[in-house]
């Protein structure tokens, strides 16, 4: 069936410096990539998106990659600081809706100060 | 503010109790789901709701039962549940066939223990 795959598991990092979490799926209908940021004890926000029609998408520290021929996507976070520590989700959705919306398993971001 | 309002936050119930966990969604979204999560795995979807009918029932026990009265509206009915069911319960909506694709919006959570 359709599957997200996501790496690394666990990110550990220096405040300042860069992270980058990779997602590869399966399903060629998707079309539509979304990036959550849980932070303990909360439910998964949305923080950054990327449509199929789009290769990077930028917002402020934040950037996603798309690769629709390797079925690739990225989030890339730059000047990391420790209210970054969290855990990370990427997402892969066809057009057909989004309780088709498959999840990867999550990265947990540490941020060292 | 998520706009997806979850109650309780926090549950703790005996196996033989009988409870209900509450979504309200202030988005005007068309979609609600539940879904489950567990230490070390991934998000684990329960059931969709689209214009209040159900359209996915990934196999969930029966000792799970949703309810949705209206678009805006969302409970899980639980009882004679197991430990292994402890979990963050997730309540999320969105709205389906828009330009927006779909993102589904998540609320806080509930976190659920059965002793």
């Amino acid at each position: 069936g359709e599957n997200v795959e996501q790496h690394p598991s666990t990110l550990s990092v220096q405040e300042g410096d860069s992270a980058v979490i990779k997602c590869t799926y399966s399903d060629s209908a998707s079309n539509y990539f979304p990036w959550y940021k849980q932070e303990l004890g909360k439910g998964p926000q949305l923080i950054i998106d990327i449509r199929s029609n789009v290769g990077e998408k930028k917002d402020q520290r934040i950037a996603v990659t798309l690769n629709k021929t390797a079925k690739h996507f990225s989030l890339h976070i730059t000047e990391t600081q420790p209210e970054d520590s969290a855990v990370y989700f990427c997402a892969a959705i066809p057009n057909t809706g989004g309780f088709k919306t498959i999840f990867g398993a999550g990265t947990r971001l540490f941020v060292k100060a | 503010e998520t706009g997806v309002t979850q109650t309780p936050r926090h549950l703790v119930m005996g196996m033989t109790n009988k409870k209900s966990l509450k979504c309200e969604q202030h988005l005007g979204h068309n979609a609600m789901y539940w879904y489950k999560q567990s230490a070390k795995k991934p998000l684990e979807l329960m059931f969709v709701y689209n214009f209040k009918e159900q359209t996915e029932n990934n196999s969930v026990p029966s000792r799970f039962s949703p309810e949705c009265p209206n678009s805006s509206h969302l409970f899980l009915h639980l009882h004679t549940l197991q430990p292994e069911d402890s979990a963050l319960y997730l309540c999320a909506s969105s709205q389906e066939g828009s330009l927006s694709g779909n993102t589904i919006y998540f609320g806080e959570g509930s976190w659920l223990t059965v002793v």
